[in-house]
This record gives C-alpha cells, structure tokens and sequence, in this order.
C-alpha cells in the first residue's frame, strides 16, 4: 500500500541547530510529496512541495528537502532552528487526483 | 490563497448528544475535504464533499455518524452525532485550490477540537 513514514514522533534540537524530519515514502507513491507545519492550536500550512521538476525544493520560513528516489526519501531539512519553528510537521503524498495522506507526524521542540 | 474559517474553534460535548461544525471558504472551491485528528496522531480524511452531491466518506466513516452538507460553492457543515468519548479530536476542514506559487495547494481551516465527556 501507498504511505509515507516519518522517522521519530518528538526531534529536539536547540536553536541554531541543523534540523532534520525524515520522511520516507513507500516506492509505489506517485512524485508528488508535500510537507505541513501545524503551530499549536493551528490549522496546517503548506512548507513545500515535490512534483518531480527539481529534486531539491526550497520551502517558506528557510526549509528546504530533497527528494532521493535511490533512498525513497523526501527529508525535511533548516540550516539553523529557530524558536518559532516549533511545532508538528507532517510529511504527505497525493493519493489520486486530490487526496491528501498524511505521515504520523513529527513534533519539533526547540531547545534555548 | 483560501482563507477558512471554522465554527466552533472548540466544544466541550455530552456523550450522545451531536455537534455540527461549519465551515466557510472566501472563495468558491469545487470540492471541500473533512479530517479528523485524534490526540496525538496525524490526520485522517473523513470524506469529499461535492457541492449539489452525495459526499465520498472514506473507509471506516459512515454518512450515519459524520453526515456532511454542501450547499454551495464556499459552505459546508460536518456533524459528529452520537457522540461517545472516541469521538474527542481535532476536526479540520480542507480545499484545494489550483494555480498559485507551488500549483495545487490544499488549505485549512484552523479545527475544531471536539472533546465528548
């Protein structure tokens, strides 16, 4: 079956760190790959997407991932954590035309 | 862009009794999308709804228990009936909109969360 997989439900990381939320997709999911951020008590907003014209994808608020069909990954990845970045982050594949499915989630925390 | 609003943004509900939630979309969309978020996990597409159609409900969700109403282009309500305490999540309206910066962009709206006592 179709699904994505994200690696660790709670990152830690402290500010100005390297952050990095895995996410894996089974091989048969089509090239189409999304990831969310929900702040506390928030809705979901879109950070980026992949849709097979660039391998790498720069997001908002300085997220960047980068697609590895040799891995079957699509890592989501900031140069330096902020403390505004924390929250839940989901990776996601369009199933069909317009079905969303979600991973399980990652809950980033920020460290001062 | 879509900005969605959702009513109510939390409710605190009796067993067996049922909670409607709206939601509205400043622009017509075709179709709008209803997830359920249970505590401490990702998000689960309840159903599809269409307007002037039957909504799609996905494995596992019946039109008995989150009957969903679409009565135009920017409208829709999802309603929890029969509420027991598995019910308690986040429910969250979603549509899609095409063109802009990354193509097709799904939106949502901010929840509900629902706990049943």
């Amino acid at each position: 079956a179709q699904s994505v997989t994200q690696l660790g439900s709670h990152v830690s990381v402290s500010e100005g760190a390297l952050v990095l939320l895995r996410c894996n997709y089974s091989s048969s999911v089509p090239p189409y790959l999304f990831w969310y951020v929900q702040y506390p008590n928030q809705g979901l907003q879109l950070l980026l997407k992949y849709t097979s014209a660039a391998t790498l994808v720069k997001g908002i608020n300085g997220f960047e991932a980068e697609f590895k069909k040799s891995e079957t990954s699509f890592h989501l990845t900031k140069p330096s954590a902020h403390m505004s970045d924390a929250a839940e982050y989901f990776c996601a594949f369009l199933q069909g035309a317009q079905k969303l499915v979600f991973g399980q989630g990652t809950r980033l925390t920020i460290n001062p | 862009s879509a900005v969605i609003s959702q009513k109510p943004s939390r409710d605190i509900c009796q067993r067996g009794t049922s909670l409607t939630i709206q939601c509205q979309v400043d622009s017509q969309v075709t179709m709008m999308f209803w997830y359920r978020q249970q505590p401490g996990q990702s998000l689960t597409l309840i159903a599809t709804a269409n307007q002037g159609s039957e909504a799609t409900y996905e494995s596992g969700f019946v039109i008995d228990k989150f009957p969903i109403s679409r009565p135009n282009l920017t409208f829709s309500t999802l309603t929890v009936s029969n509420m027991s305490p598995e019910d308690s999540s986040i429910y969250l309206c979603s549509v899609e909109i095409l063109g802009g910066p990354v193509g097709t962009e799904a939106f949502f709206g901010q929840g509900t969360r629902l706990t049943v006592v």
